[in-house]
């Protein structure tokens, strides 16, 4: 059975640091997706990123970045230079299978960042 | 593009009531999924549809959950009758073969 633990629950930082979101999977597939999504104050979830289990490339958009190791079934992703409206509830999620992308996600419990002025 | 649209946005029942969610998919899309979000069980899939059919209901907990999707742009969750307990955020998401999952609004459901 496909797992994800964010073992983090909440964290706080002071606007300008960095800071790590970790995410750990199980599955028994080899071929899987990742996702993170967030979900703001608002309540919407949000997309950030998508990642199969053929694509271990590191990825870096702005301020955002992710680091996938399947050595160690990590998907961690580092927000550097945080601001306040990086504030919310962050998801990470896996799905299985060739298809994976449309079948179900297992998401984790959710890590909430609050970044204070 | 509009992305997914779902109503209501809010809605208070009494217990024992019948509650409709609808849920309009991107246009285009194959796949819509209904997951539930409360704070003791995080976010869960209930269901989802593949081409109008339903492929997985295996998280639909019980038989007073029902979901539809009678054509392409329209997918109905519906709760009867309604109990406190199923007081959730509602989202529905919709993704095309290979691609993302996008999520709506959610419906914020309150069971009295």
């Amino acid at each position: 059975a496909q797992k994800v633990t964010q073992a983090q629950t909440e964290i706080s930082v002071v606007e300008k640091e960095d800071v790590t979101l970790d995410c750990v999977y199980e599955t028994r597939d080899t071929t899987y997706y990742l996702f993170w999504y967030k979900q703001p104050p608002s309540g919407e979830l949000v997309f950030l990123i998508r990642r199969n289990s053929f694509d271990e490339q590191n990825e870096i958009s702005g301020r955002y970045s992710w680091n996938f190791q399947k050595s160690t079934s990590s998907f961690n992703f580092t927000i550097t230079a945080s601001q306040v409206v990086d504030s919310a509830v962050y998801f990470c999620a896996l799905s299985e299978g060739a298809t994976g992308a449309n079948s179900k996600l297992t998401f984790g419990k959710g890590i909430t960042l609050s970044v204070r002025p | 593009d509009a992305g997914v649209i779902q109503s209501p946005r809010h809605e208070v029942t009494e217990m024992g009531q019948e509650v409709t969610l609808r849920c309009k998919p991107i246009s285009g899309h194959d796949y819509l999924f209904w997951y539930r979000q409360t704070m003791m069980r995080g976010l869960e899939l209930l269901i989802y549809f593949n081409n109008n059919v339903p492929i997985d209901d295996s998280g639909m907990p019980e038989d007073r959950f029902s979901a539809k999707m009678p054509n392409a742009s329209f997918s109905t969750l519906k709760i009867q009758p309604s109990e406190p307990r199923d007081s959730a955020v509602y989202f529905c998401a919709s993704s095309s073969r290979g691609e993302t999952q996008y999520f709506g609004p959610g419906t914020r459901l309150l069971v009295l």
